[in-house]
């Protein structure tokens, strides 16, 4: 059973471009949140998708939106890169029926912005 | 109220000792609390978590220690091996279909057991 797949694995972008993550959620998991993790920082929520809509967010500019598909996979956008957007972005699913936020990461898109 | 702080920042800890890591939260409404394992190039892993309506929970040689009067909780480490060298971080939520997938995390503590 695979767990939660991110791609790309790295990638380096100049500031100002936009840059696309995407994820594949554990096998029986509906809702995917992403979260940022700051070099040395713990991890910090950005949105979270659910019925491919985003249910709640972060404190995060609307340079960062997101799309969850019929499949379940998400994706999250970045516009206008900032040198400050550089950081690991995890992705992490859970079902709403576990009742808790047990949540299963991924091993994150590691974003360096020149 | 949203915030969980977590000390210490670092430890190194001696084979077999005991690792201690301690957690503070705000919001009183917080009743679901985990702690995460993190190795290098990996993204955090539930190590075990508690409820309020316990004061304490272990699994194996990992335990959480919870206050809820202090608005408090800790992780420990008995005889740590080298394989626990990792970051670990506490994180704090509450439950409701809302609130789905968003945990709250402390700074992350980086654990250093030496042989």
């Amino acid at each position: 059973d695979a767990g939660v797949t991110q791609s790309p694995t790295h990638l380096i972008k100049t500031r100002g471009q936009q840059v696309t993550l995407r994820c594949s959620p554990k096998s029986g998991h509906d809702t995917v949140s992403w979260y940022q993790q700051a070099l040395g920082q713990g991890p910090q929520f950005i949105f979270q998708y659910y019925e491919e809509e985003e249910r709640q967010r972060g404190n995060f500019p609307d340079r960062f939106s997101g799309h969850q598909f019929p499949n379940y996979s998400s994706e999250l956008n970045v516009n206008a890169l900032l040198l400050g957007d550089s950081a690991l972005y995890l992705c992490a699913s859970t079902t709403r029926g576990l009742g808790a936020n047990v949540l299963t990461f991924g091993a994150g898109s590691r974003l360096t912005v020149l | 109220q949203q915030q969980v702080k977590q000390s210490p920042q670092s430890l190194i800890v001696q084979k077999g000792g005991i690792s201690i890591i301690n957690c503070a939260y705000e919001n009183t409404a917080f009743d679901y609390f985990p702690w995460y394992q993190q190795f290098p190039g990996k993204g955090p892993a539930l190590l075990i978590a508690i409820r309020p309506d316990v004061s304490e929970k272990k699994e194996g040689r990992f335990t959480i220690s919870f206050n809820k009067s202090a608005k408090q909780f800790s992780l420990h480490i008995m005889d740590s091996q080298p394989g626990d060298s990792a970051t670990y971080f506490c994180a704090s939520s509450y439950r409701s279909s809302s609130n789905t997938g968003k945990l709250i995390f402390g700074q992350g503590t980086t654990l250093q057991v030496k042989p």
